[in-house]
């Protein structure tokens, strides 16, 4: 199974460019890269994802490497809300189950 | 719309009990999954559901684990003769079909503490 690698902690300046990175060096061609946060007590919220392509929506965008071996999210404009534990996810599977290998993550601190 | 659900949000339960945690997904998502989220950790796949048929139950840690969605929506998941070790956040989540392009809508999870 392909894994991810994190930083583990990172701070932010309220109204910048946060930019969290994300090494998957074993991703296999067809595995899609998933970006989801959690705030405590709350269950994984849905960021972006993305196969080879960069990816930009209301929330993020998503830069991934031309060999695929790591990727960027980028908040480009951090607020105090988005303080939250950032994971880098690749989507492993076949046929049968297309599960997420959750990695430790990156606890992203927004700083006033 | 409603997102997923779960119930209990918070289970207690003394060593030796047996327990069952429910998952409402969104309406429609043919896929679900349970993970189990250990504190400080990220969560780790347990078993997932497409409709009605479990295909995969992998990440099951013991025997004592056990999971169904027998008319294809709510699922549950209960857990025989619970031990500390047991003790996490149990997290629900629903996509809307198979593949690896649709995203997972996480639950706001069971925490459970085994005594």
């Amino acid at each position: 199974d392909a894994k991810t690698t994190q930083p583990p902690s990172m701070d932010c300046a309220e109204g910048r460019a946060a930019n969290l990175p994300c090494n998957h060096s074993t991703i296999s061609g067809n595995e899609y890269v998933y970006w989801y946060r959690q705030i405590h007590s709350q269950g994984p919220q849905y960021i972006i994802h993305g196969l080879k392509n960069n990816e930009t929506n209301e929330m993020a965008s998503l830069i991934i490497t031309e060999d695929r071996k790591s990727s960027t999210l980028i908040l480009p404009h951090a607020t105090l809300r988005d303080t939250a534990v950032y994971y880098c996810i690749v989507k492993v599977g076949s046929s049968g189950t297309y599960k997420y290998i959750f990695g430790t993550g990156t606890r992203l601190k927004v700083l006033a | 719309g409603a997102g997923v659900s779960q119930s209990p949000r918070y289970k207690v339960a003394k060593r030796g009990q047996d327990v069952a945690l429910r998952c409402d997904p969104i309406s429609g998502h043919v896929s679900l999954f349970w993970y189990q989220q250990a504190l400080g950790q990220g969560p780790e796949f347990l078993t997932y559901f497409q409709n009605e048929a479990q295909l995969d139950k992998s990440g099951l840690p013991s025997d004592r684990f056990f999971a169904e969605r027998p008319e294809g929506s709510v699922s549950t998941l209960k857990i025989q003769r619970t031990q500390q070790e047991d003790s996490a956040v149990y997290l629900c989540a629903s996509s809307f079909a198979h593949g690896g392009s649709y995203e997972q809508y996480f639950g706001p999870g069971t925490r459970l503490t085994v005594t």
